[in-house]
């Protein structure tokens, strides 16, 4: 068990719908990753969060977006699906550390989100 | 992000060591070496990191050339939940542990027979 947790489990939802994802990190890490994985594409870094704030994106789509709240938990918001947004959706996170500390990102369970 | 070359598959038998082999060749002074694994139906798992020197832990031992062009991950004993996808990551250690994320390739599948 990682500490991070990650609801729901499973998602399955039409196109055009609109779906939040929800992410708890362990306790005391301020920064939170959100990661897509899906088979042609693998894993790929979405955004970071530190400490509420947005540090680093990746290859997030317009159609999504991110914040962290002042409870640290994070919501990845989903609009407009399309099928190819069917994918496991991973939330990691790290501590705020220097040196040694915060090299490790603690992954979550992931969500399993079908768009059908 | 330097890029790491892995190769795509390997087996290896229960109970025997397991040498997963990760070329760098263009690493930076700054990057780290990471080693991180996803097993089946999980999120992946932190496995190991270093800089220069060889590094060993619970999980696994890292083995870093000197020339830092290439590392490998050392399982000691291979069990059947040591089936995984591993990947080698390099991250750079200015962007500061909590700010850099990772940028995963495909990664090398181990197959663990009993």
């Amino acid at each position: 068990d990682s500490g991070v947790t990650q609801t729901p489990k499973h998602l399955i939802t039409a196109t055009g719908q609109r779906v939040t994802l929800r992410c708890s990190p362990r306790s005391g890490d301020l920064s939170v990753y959100w990661y897509q994985q899906s088979l042609d594409q693998g894993l790929q870094f979405l955004i970071q969060y530190y400490n509420g704030e947005e540090r680093a994106k990746g290859n997030i789509l317009e159609r999504f977006s991110a914040q962290q709240f002042p409870d640290l938990h994070s919501e990845l918001n989903l609009s407009s699906l399309e099928l190819g947004d069917s994918a496991l959706y991973f939330c990691a996170s790290s501590g705020s550390g220097g040196g040694g500390q915060g090299h490790e990102q603690y992954f979550g369970p992931g969500t399993r989100l079908t768009v059908t | 992000d330097a890029k790491t070359t892995q190769p795509n598959s390997m087996e290896s038998n229960e109970e025997e060591p397991v040498h997963l082999p990760c070329n760098h060749s263009t690493i930076s002074g700054t990057d780290y070496i990471h080693w991180y694994r996803q097993l089946p139906s999980q999120g992946p798992e932190y496995v190991i990191h270093g800089l220069t020197s060889n590094v060993n832990n619970r999980m696994a031992s890292l083995a870093i050339a000197e020339d830092r062009k290439s590392s490998t991950l050392i399982l000691h004993r291979a069990t059947l939940r040591d089936a995984a996808v591993y990947y080698c990551i390099l991250r750079d250690f200015r962007r500061g542990g909590s700010q850099g994320n990772l940028i995963f390739g495909k990664g090398t599948k181990l197959s663990v027979k009993p």
